[in-house]
């Protein structure tokens, strides 16, 4: 275990679907992350926290909705997804804009 | 192109040997990222380099950021089956702390 608790492991949600994941840390910090990992891409920065409130957006389509109600929880609401969206999302955390980012264990998700 | 390219993408290697990945960028590394991770979960933080020039060692493992600190290498001394996993390489492109940029990964596996 890092510190930083990704559920739920793995996800199969249909298209249609509205499913949520859920991110938490308890190492104090104070800076949140979402990265997706699709196959032979490098890590992809999805969205950045601090302190709840967001300060990066990258151009994540809006089928990809963050929530942060504090600094130790991260969820990530997804609704009408595509089979491309399928990959590992990873949460991280770090503290003080990160001298080291701490990574959960990440979800496997898959649309079907 | 990539910000961050690895090389290797993949290595075989025969349990016992060394070997040497690298990370290469265009652009000054204001903070470099080496993690590890085993297929489908997160990342394992290995160590961070700073300052040009730098050296870190852990166990069998050591990395250096060069003077110019845009290029890092990780060498991996007589080699293990426990080493086995995939190698990223993460920086601090814009100097800011407040987000890392990825490589695609070296995939590393070791044979008995």
């Amino acid at each position: 275990e890092t510190g930083v608790t990704q559920t739920p492991r793995h996800l199969v949600m249909g298209m249609t679907n509205k499913k949520s994941l859920k991110c938490e840390q308890h190492l104090g910090h104070n800076a949140m992350y979402w990265y997706k990992q699709s196959a032979k891409k490098p890590l992809e920065l999805m969205f950045v926290y601090n302190f709840k409130e967001q300060t990066e957006n990258n151009s994540v389509p809006s089928r990809f909705s963050p929530e942060c109600p504090n600094s130790s929880h991260l969820f990530l609401h997804l609704h009408t997804l595509q089979p491309e969206d399928s990959a590992l999302y990873l949460c991280a955390s770090s503290q003080d804009w990160g001298r080291v980012w701490t990574f959960g264990s990440g979800t496997r998700l898959t649309v079907v | 192109s990539q910000e961050l390219e690895q090389s290797p993408q993949s290595l075989i290697v025969q349990e016992g040997k060394n070997l040497t990945i690298n990370c290469t960028s265009s652009k000054t590394l204001y903070g470099l990222y080496w993690y590890k991770q085993k297929y489908g979960e997160g990342l394992i933080f290995l160590m961070m380099l700073q300052k040009g020039g730098e050296e870190k060692s852990h166990e069998k493992i050591t990395a250096k950021l060069d003077e110019k600190k845009q290029q890092s290498s990780l060498h991996i001394t007589a080699s293990q089956p426990s080493h086995a996993g995939i190698y990223l390489c993460g920086a601090d492109i814009a100097g800011t702390a407040s987000k890392l940029t990825f490589g695609t990964g070296t995939r590393l596996q070791v044979t008995l």
